[in-house]
């Protein structure tokens, strides 16, 4: 079954740190993979796609995310780590072909200390 | 940026009545999704819709449920009845093209 698994619920670190979020993902064919952030009271903003192509993709708020084929991995990346990161963020999944339906992960708390 | 619109914020209802769930999706927007999220847990993919019609939906997205745009209007999630299991936050989401999805701020919809 395609899932996405998000396997660290918190993290914290101190501004000025490097930030990977981690995401695997479960799908047979080739996936869309999506990045979006959640602050508090806010809706969920996109933040970078992986679609095809080069595996590194450059998103909004200086965010870039890998994909790596090879341990099924989208992890999420920024450097350095800002305060204002502080959010919660969402891996996802979308089926190709078309059915724009995601599959998202539980989400990862990140706490920036400034 | 674009907003996707979702009214009330909060609602109350008691068990076995109906509600409706309104979202004011981003105007030039053709696709349109609900996804459920249940305190804690993850948002889980109800339904999508296009061009009139659901294109796929989930095994959460009960008899009970049903979705609708009239005119170009509201989308609508409608729960009739409702049951307590339905208690949770109600996500609205549109996009112009499979891909960047836009979200609400969803609705907690509490059944008591």
């Amino acid at each position: 079954a395609q899932s996405v698994d998000q396997p660290d619920a918190h993290v914290t670190l101190s501004e000025g740190a490097s930030l990977e979020l981690r995401c695997s993902y479960s799908y047979s064919a080739a996936p869309y993979l999506f990045w979006y952030v959640q602050y508090p009271g806010q809706s969920l903003q996109f933040l970078l796609k992986y679609i095809t192509g080069d595996t590194v993709v450059k998103g909004t708020k200086g965010f870039e995310a890998e994909f790596r084929k090879s341990n099924s991995s989208f992890n999420l990346k920024k450097s350095p780590a800002h305060w204002s990161d502080s959010a919660k963020y969402f891996c996802a999944l979308e089926f190709q072909g078309g059915s724009a339906k995601l599959i998202f992960g539980e989400g990862t708390k990140l706490t920036v200390s400034s | 940026g674009p907003k996707v619109l979702q009214i009330p914020s909060h609602q109350i209802i008691d068990m076995g009545q109906m509600v409706t769930l309104n979202c004011d999706p981003v105007s030039n927007h053709l696709y349109f999704y609900w996804y459920k999220q249940i305190l804690g847990q993850q948002m889980e993919f109800l339904v999508n819709f296009y061009n009139g019609k659901v294109m796929e939906k989930s095994k959460l997205f009960k008899d009970q449920f049903s979705v609708e745009r009239p005119d170009g209007s509201y989308f609508t999630l409608k729960i009739q009845p409702t049951a307590l299991e339905d208690s949770a936050v109600y996500f609205c989401a549109s996009s112009l093209r499979v891909g960047e999805v836009f979200f609400g701020k969803g609705t907690r919809l509490t059944v008591v």
